[in-house]
């Protein structure tokens, strides 16, 4: 069974421009969530989506924002590029967010950096 | 103050050594608790979950919630170098979703 898989692995941008990443969940999974990891924050939920609803939303700028197609795959895009959002971009799928096991199946992540 | 603390570490033991890794919450309503380890430019994976107080044990892997003192613990047994990695305690009011991570504990077991 294939993980979660997102693109691009790495990307650099420079400030003010626009991104937009990918995830593909694991198979069946219809919960996808976002979430942005730095050495000085760690990890912070960005969103979460669930045939194609976002059902919950973290403390982040109306310039992060996202969406979920019907086959469950999910976008996440980020405007206005700023220095501070240069991080590690983790994708994770479940089966569904409420499930009670609490397990996120977490992709490898986009890096992206911001110049 | 953030609702999860956790010691980043970095914590460095022989092997065969006991390990113990521990976090702190302030948020009451938390009821699901893990613990996650992701390896270096690797996606973090769930180790172990625990849901209210008490103690799970998984192998050489042993995790403690305590809710009236807002303690979480994992213990990890006969420590390997496999074992070297970042480990995160996460937590949720609702199974998987919207997790509060700690910062991660560096941890390098050393032959």
């Amino acid at each position: 069974k294939a993980g979660v898989t997102q693109t691009p692995r790495y990307l650099i941008k420079t400030r003010g421009q626009q991104v937009t990443l990918s995830c593909s969940p694991i198979s069946g999974h219809r919960s996808v969530s976002w979430y942005q990891q730095t050495p000085g924050q760690g990890l912070q939920f960005l969103f979460e989506y669930f045939s194609e609803t976002q059902r919950n939303k973290g403390n982040f700028p109306g310039r992060f924002s996202g969406r979920q197609f019907s086959n469950s795959r999910s976008e996440m895009n980020v405007s206005t590029l700023e220095l501070g959002d240069s991080a590690l971009y983790l994708c994770a799928s479940s089966l569904d967010s409420v499930s009670e096991t609490g397990e996120l199946f977490f992709g490898e992540g986009s890096r992206l950096t911001v110049l | 103050q953030k609702e999860v603390e956790q010691d980043p570490g970095p914590l460095s033991v022989p092997e065969g050594a006991i390990v113990s890794l521990n976090c702190t919450y302030s948020n009451s309503a938390f009821q699901y608790f893990m613990w996650y380890r992701q390896y270096s430019r690797k996606g973090p994976e769930l180790l172990m979950y625990t849901y209210s107080s008490g103690n799970k044990e998984d192998g050489r892997f042993t995790a403690q919630v305590d809710k009236s003192s807002k303690y979480i613990s994992l213990f990890i047994r006969d420590s390997q170098p496999s074992d070297s990695a970042t480990y995160l305690c996460a937590m949720s009011v609702g199974g998987a979703q919207k997790l509060v991570f700690g910062q991660g504990t560096r941890l390098t077991i050393n032959p």
